[in-house]
């Protein structure tokens, strides 16, 4: 059975930063792409970051709003994901899902499974 | 950025109802639409992929279709445990959500 779950949110203060963390099992991790994705109170969903595997070195991609703030990593050894959010704003209070993307198909991409979430909330 | 839009972003409807939401993108998105669900306090789950694959477990009342800008996701037979939040992301050109349709019982 795949399991996900997100750890590391909180209260941080407006500039601060937080480390996330996504730890995985019931599925060969590094294989697959892994993605973070957040959702505003009352909003909809926000693409934030993604990760590639080994065989794709690694690869990093980032939403264009948030490029500069975050960092995303994994380690295989861990089968684990994590995301770096800095310079933290009221507008990065959101719940924060770490998402395993689909098997890779070619012009098939799809979050199959995800965390059931961290809470962030910045404010003074 | 492709810009998603959902509509309504509100929908009432009786059990047994057929149900249509629709999904319109900024541009040509060439199919690559997914569909997914989320019930109040958790997280969202994919129904659909590549604008009308049925996600494993997915109970066949759902069903995607469209094509170009315009894409529908369709229940044929609402049953309760349907309410919820539903919401389209094209991967066009990366990942962008709609804002969801809101599915309540009439």
């Amino acid at each position: 059975e795949v399991q996900i779950l997100e750890t590391g949110g909180g209260l941080v203060k407006p500039g601060g930063s937080l480390r996330l963390s996504c730890a995985t099992s019931g599925f060969n991790f590094n294989d697959y792409f892994m993605n973070w994705v957040r959702q505003a109170p009352g909003k909809g969903l926000e693409w934030v970051a993604q990760i590639r595997n080994k065989n794709y070195n690694y690869a990093t991609y980032y939403a264009e709003s948030l490029e500069g703030r975050v960092t995303i990593s994994r380690d295989d050894s861990k089968s684990s994901v994590y995301l770096q959010v800095s310079s933290l704003r009221a507008e990065d209070t959101a719940i924060y899902y770490c998402t395993k993307e689909g098997p890779y198909t070619p012009l098939v991409y799809y979050f199959d499974y995800w965390g059931q979430g961290v809470m962030v909330t910045v404010s003074s | 950025d492709i810009q998603m839009t959902q509509s309504p972003s509100l929908l009432s409807a009786s059990v047994g109802d057929r149900v249509t939401l629709s999904c319109k993108a900024s541009q040509n998105i060439y199919k690559y639409l997914n569909w997914y669900q989320q019930k109040l306090g958790e997280a969202p789950k994919l129904l659909i992929y590549y604008t009308n694959s049925l996600q494993t477990g997915i109970p066949s009342r759902f069903s995607g279709s469209g094509s170009g800008t315009d894409y529908t996701l369709t229940i044929s037979s609402l049953q309760p445990e349907d309410v919820a939040t539903y919401f389209c992301q094209q991967y066009n050109s990366w990942y962008t959500f709609g804002a969801g349709t809101k599915l309540e019982l009439k």
